[in-house]
């Protein structure tokens, strides 16, 4: 079972990065690592997700280590709609049954 | 269009009410979810389809109901439920449930928000 584990919050001030880690001890070497966020009154949105090598796109990076048991998610450049809770989520193995983590509350201070 | 549409946005039902949530998407998903949120949790997986077939049921009261009439629809159908069922319900879907072979990005709704009275 691909179980994670996230710091329940952290704070950032607007236009600083932010780094959200997230432990995954248990994954097996197949299984993804996909983060979501979710604002206040809606649905999980899809970040970004990974194997193995560092991943970059247009809404942030993410940075999985060689073990691949722990991963950051790197906000470059906080604004205050990055404002949320960011969740990591694991896959678990052939099952595939997606686990979320307790989640990051952001909150970034203008 | 990436759009998982879930009606209603909000009911109210008594413990002898039926009721049914419903959840669309016409990205050509063949992999739909049913999730429960309660407030400052997770997401918990509640049901999975997969080519309109039940694949999991994380062991969910047979109060709920889950059904998948076709690859574009998923009702999760509800029935003498109780106070503690009240919750935020997500239906997401993604291409495929093939997590090993692909990302496989999960879109979601904005959710029906259920209060049990």
């Amino acid at each position: 079972d691909a179980k994670t584990t996230q710091p329940n919050s952290m704070e950032s001030n607007e236009e600083e990065p932010v780094h959200l880690p997230c432990n995954h001890s248990t994954i097996s070497g197949t299984d993804y690592i996909h983060w979501y966020r979710q604002l206040p009154s809606q649905g999980p949105e899809y970040v970004i997700h990974g194997l193995t090598s560092n991943v970059n796109n247009r809404m942030a990076s993410l940075a999985i280590a060689e073990d691949r048991k722990s991963s950051t998610l790197i906000l470059h450049r906080a604004t205050l709609r990055d404002a949320a809770v960011y969740y990591c989520m694991g896959l678990s193995g052939g099952s595939y049954i997606p686990t979320f983590g307790r989640g990051t509350s952001l909150i970034v201070h203008p | 269009d990436t759009e998982v549409t879930q009606t209603p946005k909000h009911l109210v039902m008594g413990m002898t009410n039926k009721k049914s949530l419903k959840c669309e998407q016409h990205m050509g998903h063949r992999a739909m979810y049913w999730y429960k949120q309660k407030a400052k949790k997770p997401p918990e997986l509640m049901f999975v389809y997969s080519y309109e077939k039940l694949s999991i049921n994380e062991s969910v009261p047979s109060r709920f109901s889950p059904e998948c009439p076709n690859s574009s629809l998923l009702n999760l159908h509800l029935h003498a439920l109780q106070p503690e069922d009240s919750a935020l319900y997500l239906c997401a879907s993604s291409q495929k449930t093939s997590g090993r072979a692909s990302g496989n990005i999960q879109y979601f709704g904005a959710g029906t928000r259920l209060s049990v009275l």
